[in-house]
């Protein structure tokens, strides 16, 4: 079947450590996402990427890195600079229509990570 | 400043009843799209619908309902004859420039609705 798989399901980390979240996808898709969900709250943009070996920064890219090397995954470092990484974390992509932006596009989404910070 | 407001944060209703999911946006562009997205407990997001701004005909999916206004930057939703699997965080969502040839969706709070049996 195909879809946007996202591990692990819970992710507990202590204060200091990074961690990485994955994100894989076996739609075809161009774009992916990450969104952060916080209790109560909207999605919010982390970082972006259109193409593969390119990305943008969203609205709340500090703390966050990410990387595009294949076409498939694009994983998610949260970086100790994260002043509060505890969230619910969202994976998602889109496929490219030709003359349309990527965001007009339906976004699909994985089942997300939820990190707890100890 | 806020883009997509949904002023419901809470709605309960008794199985049965129709429900309405309000959402208004503010955007300058002439082009844009909006969508509504579902997210039950298991926590995925569910794509529901999507609208351009040339397109203010109202859609109807079975129980589900879509209303677009322009004049007031509306998009609501209803549920009619609700039902418990009906029960989740229901998101309305704007697409936004966000400088150099770039656009983003922008969601709103959301709105959770709980169907009581």
């Amino acid at each position: 079947d195909g879809g946007i798989t996202q591990s692990p399901k819970y992710l507990f980390r202590k204060e200091g450590q990074n961690v990485t979240l994955s994100c894989e996808q076996n739609l075809n898709h161009d774009a992916m996402y990450w969104y952060r969900q916080d209790p109560g709250q909207g999605l919010r943009l982390i970082y972006y990427s259109q193409i593969v070996n390119d990305f943008q920064k969203g609205d709340i890219a500090e703390g966050y890195s990410v990387s595009r090397e294949k076409k498939e995954s694009f994983p998610l470092t949260v970086t100790s600079a994260q002043k509060n990484p505890t969230a619910f974390y969202l994976c998602a992509s889109s496929p490219r229509t030709s003359g349309i932006p990527f965001s007009y596009n339906e976004q699909f989404f994985g089942p997300g990570t939820r990190l707890t910070v100890l | 400043a806020q883009k997509v407001t949904q002023a419901q944060t809470e709605i309960s209703v008794v199985e049965k009843e129709d429900v309405t999911l309000d959402c208004v946006y503010e955007t300058r562009d002439t082009t844009y799209y909006l969508f509504w997205y579902k997210q039950p407990p298991s926590g995925e997001l569910v794509f529901l619908i999507r609208r351009n701004s040339f397109d203010e005909q109202n859609e109807i999916s079975g129980r589900y309902s879509w209303n677009f206004q322009k004049s007031t930057s509306s998009f609501n939703f209803t549920i009619t004859a609700s039902q418990v699997v009906d029960s989740a965080v229901y998101f309305c969502a704007l697409t936004l420039y966000s400088g150099a040839g770039s656009y983003q969706l922008t969601f709103g709070k959301g709105t959770k609705l709980s169907v009581i049996p």
